[in-house]
């Protein structure tokens, strides 16, 4: 079956480096998706890794390695505003995204 | 990245009566758009692809006579919820792209719809 894992809750500290993961089995696999959800609101796009490596832009950066399922999202320099949940989707062999269920980051000051 | 408006944002009504929540991509033509809910502190559920021209296919277990998607032109798709119950309140979330543009799919706001 389909499955995408990432951890439920994190805290982190404001100033600090908090790195989020993600594993993932699709069926096909067409791109690892990162986006933001501010509560009550709907999700803003991140990043988008297809192939091996570190995407980096600004302070967020994602990670992608295809031969193990697993991918990851890092945030530096927290701030307050970046408090929110962070959800993981692989694309899969029919460009259908599949969710995981969101990883909720509090930052504490 | 691309514009997507979802109207409206909140929506209140009656058990029994039908809403309808519309999803507009504004800088490109949208060939294909989706429709999710989302209850709360849950992942996002795929309900329907909706196809520009064509029917929308939807998922397992989602009612396509309950919800009714109609995708009549390139910029515009519609969710009608018939006759709501109070099951039916959640968070509804558009999205267009997919394909081209690196399958970046785009979100419309939201509506939180709550029926009584």
């Amino acid at each position: 079956g389909q499955n995408i894992d990432q951890p439920t809750e994190m805290t982190a500290t404001e100033g600090a480096i908090v790195q989020i993961n993600c594993t993932y089995q699709t069926s096909g696999f067409n791109g690892l998706f990162w986006y933001q959800q501010h509560a009550g609101e709907a999700p803003t796009f991140l990043s988008y890794n297809v192939l091996d490596g570190l995407e980096e832009k600004g302070r967020f950066s994602s990670f992608l390695s295809r031969s193990k399922g697993y991918s990851y999202l890092l945030l530096k320099e927290l701030q307050m505003k970046d408090s929110a949940s962070y959800l993981c989707a692989s694309m899969d062999s029919n460009y259908q995204l599949i969710w995981g269920a969101g990883t909720k980051l509090i930052i504490k000051p | 990245g691309a514009v997507v408006s979802q109207h409206p944002s909140r929506v209140i009504c009656k058990s029994g009566t039908s809403v309808k929540i519309e999803c507009r991509s504004l800088d490109f033509q949208a060939t294909t758009m989706f429709w999710y809910r989302q209850f709360p502190k849950k992942s996002l559920m795929l309900m329907a692809t909706s196809n520009e021209g064509s029917k929308a296919t939807y998922e397992q277990g989602v009612e396509k006579d309950k919800f009714l998607i109609n995708h009549a032109s390139l910029t515009l798709s519609t969710l009608t919820v018939t006759s709501a119950h109070p099951e039916d309140s959640s968070f509804y979330i558009c999205s267009s792209g997919g394909r081209g543009d690196l399958n970046i799919q785009y979100f419309g706001a939201g509506t939180r719809l709550s029926v009584l």
